[in-house]
């Protein structure tokens, strides 16, 4: 079945910063890959997605690229501030459901 | 209704007894998964709903778990003879189309077995 794995599981950044998250998957019938965000005591939050005939989305200082032929994907955050502070998954569908990697927790420090 | 509703958010039960987690979805939304996270990890699958039929139950851990969606709509999660192991919280998801856009989750029911 599909396995998604995520790197890194913690990460550390000065406030104004970028932040990189990088997922690779391993069934290459995926075709839709969302991010989630989930802050302490939270429901995970869909933030941005993309679908496998686009290599990249953006949204404001968010974005996200896909590389098919390696299987992998990646979340971008720029200038980032202390409310991105969060746990994020990225997920990959396969059969109808998504597959989560273990997540990343992203600190902003001021 | 606006969101995806869970209830109870919060249930703690003894070793060995039955407990229903409910989960009414987006009005509109046909397809609707259940998942189980533990602390520090991803939301694990354990099964989806498109309709009322269940689609893929692959990721029920065990006969223990039982979940069942009669009318298409609200879904409830079934969990016989708890065990510590089962202390987790229980996320519910509904989506307009299984697979190809986001789900949107509710906030979860944190189980306690003790």
């Amino acid at each position: 079945g599909e396995n998604v794995e995520q790197h890194p599981s913690t990460l550390s950044v000065q406030e104004g910063d970028s932040a990189v998250i990088k997922c690779t998957y391993s069934d290459s019938a995926s075709n839709y890959f969302p991010w989630y965000k989930q802050e302490l005591g939270k429901r995970p939050q869909l933030i941005i997605d993309i679908r496998s005939n686009v290599g990249e989305k953006k949204d404001q200082r968010i974005a996200v690229t896909l590389n098919k032929t390696a299987k992998h994907f990646s979340l971008h955050i720029t200038e980032t501030q202390p409310e991105d502070s969060a746990v994020y998954f990225c997920a990959a569908s396969i059969e109808g459901k998504l597959i989560f990697g273990q997540g990343t927790e992203l600190s902003v420090k001021p | 209704g606006a969101g995806v509703s869970q209830t109870p958010s919060n249930k703690v039960t003894e070793k060995g007894k039955y407990v229903e987690l409910r989960c009414d979805p987006i009005s509109g939304h046909t397809a609707l998964y259940w998942y189980r996270q533990s602390l520090g990890q991803g939301p694990e699958f354990l099964i989806y709903f498109q309709g009322t039929g269940a689609a893929d139950d692959s990721g029920l851990p065990n006969d223990r778990f039982f979940a069942v969606r009669p009318e298409g709509s609200v879904s409830t999660l079934k969990i016989q003879r708890t065990e510590r192991g089962d202390s987790a919280v229980y996320l519910c998801a509904s989506s307009l189309k299984s697979g190809v856009y986001g789900y949107t989750f509710g906030s979860g029911t944190r189980l306690t077995v003790v």
